[in-house]
């Protein structure tokens, strides 16, 4: 089973409207990082959520931590192409590993002109 | 220019083969990491290097081997690889409390293309 399950896998929208992509797990994170991938690119740190209900905005994008720190998501509004990529979260569990950072599959997200 | 760079970005090679992924950090960090990214599947992590040494071999197979030879520089050998070895490979740098790794937050490459023919 995946310790982080991202949704939806794939999403593709017009510029200019909203979208917001989720990060769930049933372990409780001590914090969770998003990263955005560009083709061909490495992944990119975008921000990190540490205390639950955290709320951090960039720009356009914002980041949710759920109040339990089990749960995540990314919110951006009126979406341009260039905000086109893969958006990764990672966290470390609090219990039950070895404090290894673990990845979701990602949220492939396609902005069109 | 990147704080993490890889070289080659893109390798073709044979089951045969013997080559080597380079990875080089600017940025001063204490842990450097190599991670396999196949289609459809998360980041797997492959190996830890804190302080030049290894803390951490994810049951990787003997054809992958690490080396670490200062805090700036990581390579991955390859040897004898499989087509099922085709992935991109990505290097990440962090700083890191030494009593926790891997917490922290990565600095990533541009990632190197392998395909194993």
């Amino acid at each position: 089973t995946q310790l982080l399950e991202q949704s939806p896998q794939f999403l593709s929208i017009q510029e200019g409207e909203n979208l917001t992509v989720y990060c769930n797990s049933s372990s409780v994170f001590s914090s969770l990082q998003w990263y955005r991938q560009e083709p061909g690119e490495g992944p990119v740190l975008l921000v990190t959520v540490v205390t639950g209900g955290e709320v951090k905005k960039l720009k356009r994008l914002t980041f949710q931590f759920g109040d339990a720190r089990k749960d995540s998501s990314l919110h951006i509004t009126a979406a341009q192409p260039g905000d086109t990529g893969l958006y990764l979260c990672a966290g470390s569990p609090l219990e039950g590993g070895n404090n290894r950072l673990a990845f979701g599959k990602g949220n492939q997200v396609v902005v069109i002109p | 220019e990147t704080g993490v760079t890889q070289t080659p970005r893109h390798l073709v090679m044979g089951m045969t083969n013997k080559k080597s992924l380079k990875c080089e950090q600017h940025l001063g960090h204490n842990a450097m990491y190599w991670y396999k990214q196949s289609a459809k599947k998360p980041l797997e992590l492959m190996f830890v290097y804190s302080l030049e040494e290894r803390v951490e071999n994810n049951s990787v197979p003997s054809r992958f081997s690490p080396e670490c030879p200062n805090s700036s520089h990581l390579f991955l050998h390859l040897h004898t690889l499989q087509p099922e070895d085709s992935a991109l490979y990505l290097c990440a740098s962090s700083q890191e409390r030494l009593a926790v790794l891997n917490t922290g937050e990565l600095f990533f490459g541009e990632g190197s293309r392998l395909t194993v023919l």
